[in-house]
């Protein structure tokens, strides 16, 4: 059974850094993209980016270019997103999601991690 | 940059017919992807290809495409179908991006 599998919820202040996972399993995790997507609070889902786990490829929505880096450690099968420096406006939940092979929606998601930057 | 625009609601009475749209200048290049997201959970795809049903998707979700224009129809609508509902798309002519509609809430009244 394939399963994504993320961290749990983070509560940070602005400014802190951050990093949440994402663990597959039930399938090759080297063969899929896994791409990462915003939902702020109440508002509509927003593609950030997508990495190749085989070869970490990695491709960015401009709007997010520069503010995340997406990574991937496929010796443990996970994909991470982080910040660098948090801000207010980051608070959302945040879902990766498994691209299908040879097409370009995901058919697998996670349970989402919510992340709260508050001071 | 590629947009997709959905209304924002549709509003429909139980048994009757929804019918959700999305365009997009390269809808006709590219295939449009449906997923339903229930509050609290994870989206769910319902249509891929334009067209195509996943296992395990009820019939009465049907998937159609026309020039710039993708509509997804809910046939029969019940109560559980409550939820929003957004396209994607993916623009592969230069860097790989993927991009969703802003969302449509179905209301079954």
């Amino acid at each position: 059974e394939v399963q994504l599998v993320q961290s749990g919820a983070e509560v940070k202040k602005p400014g802190e850094s951050l990093k949440i996972s994402c663990k597959g399993s039930g399938y090759t995790f080297t063969s899929n993209w896994i791409g990462w997507v915003r939902q702020m609070p109440g508002k509509g889902l927003e593609w950030m980016g997508i990495i190749f786990p085989g070869d970490s490829d990695t491709r960015y929505s401009p709007s997010f270019q520069g503010q995340v880096t997406i990574s991937a450690d496929k010796s443990i099968s996970t994909a991470f997103l982080q910040w660098s420096s948090l801000k207010a406006s980051d608070t959302a939940m945040y879902y990766c999601a498994r691209n299908v092979y040879g097409d370009y929606y995901f058919d697998y998601w996670g349970q989402g991690t919510l992340v709260t930057v508050s001071s | 940059s590629y947009v997709l625009t959905q209304p924002p609601s549709v509003s429909v009475s139980p048994g009757q017919t929804a019918r959700i749209t999305c365009s997009g200048d390269a809808l006709p290049k590219q295939y449009a992807y449906w997923y339903q997201q229930k509050p609290g959970q994870a989206p769910v795809v319902l249509i891929y290809k334009d067209s195509e049903r996943p296992s395990g998707i009820p019939e009465r979700f049907s998937g159609s495409s026309s020039g710039t224009t993708v509509t997804l129809t809910i046939s029969g609508v019940q109560a559980e179908d409550e939820a929003d509902y957004y396209c994607q798309s993916a623009d592969m002519s230069g860097t790989y991006i993927w991009v969703f509609g802003g969302g449509t809430k179905l209301t079954v009244l």
